[in-house]
């Protein structure tokens, strides 16, 4: 069974780091492409990053670039999200997520995210 | 950045009706559209892929059509657990996706 399970949300100042993991399971994580999707209280939701699988191929949401990197550890089976000069407006939901065949760049394969709140 | 654009923002449907949501992106994404549906609570659920190809375990009721620009969810007769939130996202522009705003289907 396909399991995603993201970490690392929190509360933190606005101008902090923080860094989201994603443990997968039950899938060969190297043969997939991944992504990161957040979701702000009562919106909609907000692609923000994906890293091919040998990490060769990389993406940034226009909100986020320059202040999050996306990186992965095949060895260990994560994806990571470093989220640095944080915002108020990078408050979210944020979840991992998978495509749903090696082929198929749709995300079938979700997380059940992490809460990340920017105040102070 | 490709813009998705989704109609209506809600839509009231009484349950067993038919429903129609619309999607429209900013430049051709060819076939390469998948629609999510969301409940309060869960993560979205990958229900189309492929502009019209069901994902594994979504009932026939369930059928998308469209290419190119103009794409479209159909849900032929609403059941009670179809009240929810629906996505449409355009995966064609590796590796910049956008999703659509959301469309609501409610309870009429």
């Amino acid at each position: 069974e396909v399991q995603l399970v993201e970490s690392g949300g929190g509360l933190v100042q606005p101008g902090r780091s923080l860094r989201l993991s994603c443990a997968a399971s039950g899938f060969t994580f190297d043969d997939y492409a991944m992504h990161w999707v957040r979701q702000a209280p009562g919106k909609g939701l907000e692609w923000v990053s994906g890293i091919s699988w040998n990490s060769g191929s990389i993406g940034y949401a226009d909100s986020v670039k320059g202040r999050f990197t996306i990186s992965r550890d095949n060895a260990k089976n994560s994806l990571y999200l470093q989220m640095n000069s944080l915002r108020a407006e990078d408050t979210a939901l944020y979840y991992c997520a998978r495509w749903y065949q090696p082929a198929v760049a749709a995300f079938g394969y979700w997380g059940q995210g992490t809460l990340v709140t920017v105040s102070s | 950045e490709i813009v998705m654009t989704q109609s209506p923002a809600t839509l009231s449907v009484s349950p067993g009706e038919r429903a129609t949501l619309s999607c429209r992106a900013s430049q051709s994404v060819s076939s390469n559209l998948a629609w999510y549906q969301q409940k309060p609570g869960q993560a979205p659920r990958l229900l189309i892929y492929g502009a019209s190809t069901r994902a594994t375990g979504i009932p026939a009721r369930f059928s998308g059509s469209g290419s190119g620009t103009e794409f479209t969810l159909t849900i032929s007769s609403l059941q009670s657990e179809d009240f929810a939130v629906y996505y449409c996202q355009q995966y064609n522009n590796w590796p910049r996706w956008t999703f659509g705003q959301g469309t609501k289907v409610e309870i009429k």
